[in-house]
């Protein structure tokens, strides 16, 4: 089956740095989505990684290893406002999305 | 903004209800969505289409029908719902679905609440 794993929920403080994981077995690969989603909100579009290696965007960066699986999302310099779920998301074979659950970042002052 | 509007924003149905979602994307795209979100759950895909044509159906219960009468709308045909489909439907759309690098636009959602 297809499976998409990341962590639940986590806490970080503002000014700091936070590494979201996402590890992933699908049928295929055409590249891994972040979402960032407000509660309430829609999901809006961070990054999307099909190559292996990191994407930097301002003060959001997403790494990607297609040998391991493996992707994070890194945020800088977190802010109140980066409070939110992250969302991963694997494109597969038939360029479907496969979906995480999502992890609800708290940020604490 | 996202471009892709939903109405209405929050609803209340009873079990016997028919009701109807909408779904307006202005920026073009070919294809569009349908997902349900549940708390702590993956996104669940219900239905795709492309050029007004329906390409997916994931076993989503007849009591949920799509339709789309063009590229821009999307509308969810709601009737003799459960208590198990309350949740927040999420309407995409997307330039098309061939490309995996192809961004999907989300709306707001409707949060569904069945009595």
């Amino acid at each position: 089956g297809q499976n998409i794993d990341q962590p639940t929920e986590m806490t970080a403080t503002e000014g700091a740095i936070v590494q979201i994981n996402c590890t992933y077995q699908t049928s295929g690969f055409n590249g891994l989505f972040w979402y960032q989603q407000h509660a309430g909100e829609a999901p809006t579009f961070l990054s999307y990684n099909v190559l292996d290696g990191l994407e930097e965007k301002g003060r959001f960066s997403s790494f990607l290893s297609r040998s391991k699986g493996y992707s994070y999302l890194l945020l800088k310099e977190l802010q109140m406002k980066d409070s939110a779920s992250y969302l991963c998301a694997v494109s597969d074979s038939n360029y479907q999305l496969i979906w995480g659950a999502g992890t609800k970042l708290i940020i604490k002052p | 903004e996202t471009g892709v509007t939903q109405t209405p924003r929050h609803l209340v149905m009873g079990m016997t209800n028919k009701k109807s979602l909408k779904c307006e994307q202005h920026l073009g795209h070919n294809a569009m969505y349908w997902y349900k979100q549940s708390a702590k759950k993956p996104l669940e895909l219900m239905f795709v289409y492309n050029f007004k044509e329906q390409t997916e159906n994931n076993s989503v219960p007849s009591r949920f029908s799509p339709e789309c009468p063009n590229s821009s709308h999307l509308f969810l045909h709601l009737h003799t719902l459960q208590p198990e489909d309350s949740a927040l439907y999420l309407c995409a759309s997307s330039q098309d679905l061939t490309g995996g690098g192809d961004t999907q636009y989300f709306g707001p959602g409707t949060r569904l609440t069945v009595l």
